[in-house]
């Protein structure tokens, strides 16, 4: 069964950075699709971006690109987020998920437990 | 990117009743559709891909349709546990787009 774990909860103050991580288990990390997505308090699912472990190349939603990196540690099998210029719409919460298949807009099948980044001052 | 518009944005409904949820796309993406769904606190749980494919473990009771623009999430018989907000996303696609959400409440 495959599991992700995310990191715990982070408080930040605008204009720095976050980076939230996710452990991957029970399956084979570098064949799918992970992309984060985020959810804003009372909002709706937003995604952020994606990476192919294998291939290592991310993708980045339009909304976010300058500002935001995905990476992946094949030999620990863990997906990075790394969030910078925090600004207060920024307090989400992030999500890990895995694709069913290598495209990065397939459906996802499995989804981390969600960490919740909170920007203020 | 493709819009995805769901409706309603909520619907109240007895345990029995039989819920739709309708899902349209700003431009045809065949049956690359999934629907998501998502409870307070928690990660949103994949239903249906494909359009019209049940999620392994999901209870029968939980049905999709449609293809192009159109889609349609039915639970046939609500159950006190299917309360909870449920979500379309188009996988034709980069970016994955999903709707707003529907809140289905208890009346």
């Amino acid at each position: 069964q495959v599991q992700l774990v995310q990191s715990g909860a982070e408080v930040k103050k605008p204009g720095s950075s976050v980076k939230v991580s996710c452990k991957a288990s029970g399956d084979t990390f570098s064949s799918y699709a992970m992309s984060w997505v985020r959810q804003a308090p009372g909002q709706g699912l937003e995604w952020m971006g994606g990476i192919i472990p294998i291939f290592g190349t991310a993708n980045d939603a339009q909304k976010f690109q300058g500002r935001v990196t995905i990476t992946a540690d094949k030999s620990t099998n863990t997906l990075y987020m790394e969030l910078s210029s925090l600004r207060s719409e920024d307090t989400a919460v992030y999500y890990c998920a895995r694709a069913n298949n290598g495209y990065e807009y397939s459906p996802f099948e499995y989804w981390g437990q969600g960490t919740l980044v909170t920007v203020a001052s | 990117d493709i819009q995805m518009t769901q409706s309603p944005s909520s619907v109240s409904a007895s345990v029995g009743d039989r819920v739709t949820i309708t899902c349209r796309a700003s431009q045809g993406i065949a049956s690359w559709l999934a629907w998501y769904q998502q409870k307070p606190g928690k990660a949103p749980k994949l239903l249906i891909y494909a359009a019209s494919n049940l999620q392994s473990g999901v209870p029968s009771r939980f049905s999709g349709s449609g293809s192009g623009t159109d889609f349609t999430l039915t639970i046939s018989s609500l159950q006190p546990e299917d309360f909870a907000t449920y979500y379309c996303q188009q996988a034709s696609s980069s970016p994955p787009t999903f709707g707003q959400g529907t809140k289905v409440e208890i009346k």
